[in-house]
């Protein structure tokens, strides 16, 4: 079937604007995840959703980021106020389980200009 | 807090050689432990995985990869290399008893010589 699809796959905006990245994970994957990968560094988490549970979002760098999940489904990470260190690729992925591996969509490139 | 790290940035072998990338976790109990690879403009494929049990796991593309616990490592073996294998490779360590909330090393970049 399908994999992880994220939209768009490329985003240049300029700095101080607010961006909307989606997610589409697996159908009937509970679980839901965000990465960022900055140049040259490993992916750093940033939040977890599982089913109905509140999610995990201990790896948001600041209240600029935010994230929701509708009907445990499609997901969408916000970033107001979009500052340079903001670029990076932004990473979602899907589980079928808590203890399933991930599978991850292809990422969307985010510059801020 | 758990950590992983990957001691090399770079690596460059000729096709056909054996390849090793080291892992090191830092984690208090038993950990899942994972290696993806990262092909150029493709998203991340999990190549093996460690739960539990035989200590010396096999993955896709002829990958293979050794859980030793007194040495806190899982690196990742290939015993002949090629040229499609160059990419990036990431080792990740996730909690057991949890949910699957992965924390990645930095990373391996592998470049392969004709």
């Amino acid at each position: 079937g399908a994999g992880v699809s994220q939209s768009p796959s490329n985003k240049v905006t300029e700095k101080g604007k607010d961006v909307e990245l989606r997610c589409d994970p697996i159908s009937g994957h509970t679980a839901l995840y965000w990465y960022r990968q900055s140049l040259g560094q490993g992916l750093e988490f940033l939040i977890y959703f599982q089913g109905n549970s509140a999610p995990d979002k201990s790896g948001l760098p600041s209240d600029r980021f935010s994230a929701e999940r509708t009907g445990g489904s499609v997901s969408t990470l916000t970033i107001q106020r979009t500052q340079q260190e903001d670029s990076a690729v932004y990473l979602c992925a899907s589980s079928s389980r808590p203890d399933s591996p991930l599978h991850f969509g292809n990422g969307t490139r985010l510059t801020v200009t | 807090a758990q950590s992983v790290t990957q001691p090399d940035i770079h690596i460059t072998v000729s096709e056909g050689a054996s390849l090793e990338l080291r892992c090191n976790y830092s984690y208090g109990a038993t950990p899942y432990l994972f290696w993806y690879v990262q092909s150029p403009g493709q998203g991340l494929q999990l190549l093996l995985k460690y739960f539990s049990g035989d200590t010396l796991v096999q993955g896709i593309k002829g990958f293979e990869a050794e859980f030793k616990r007194s040495q806190s490592s899982f690196n990742l073996r290939k015993p002949s290399v090629h040229w499609s294998d160059a990419a990036e490779y990431f080792c990740a360590v996730g909690a057991t008893g949890g949910y699957n909330k992965l924390i990645f090393g930095a990373g391996t970049r592998l470049a392969v010589h004709p």
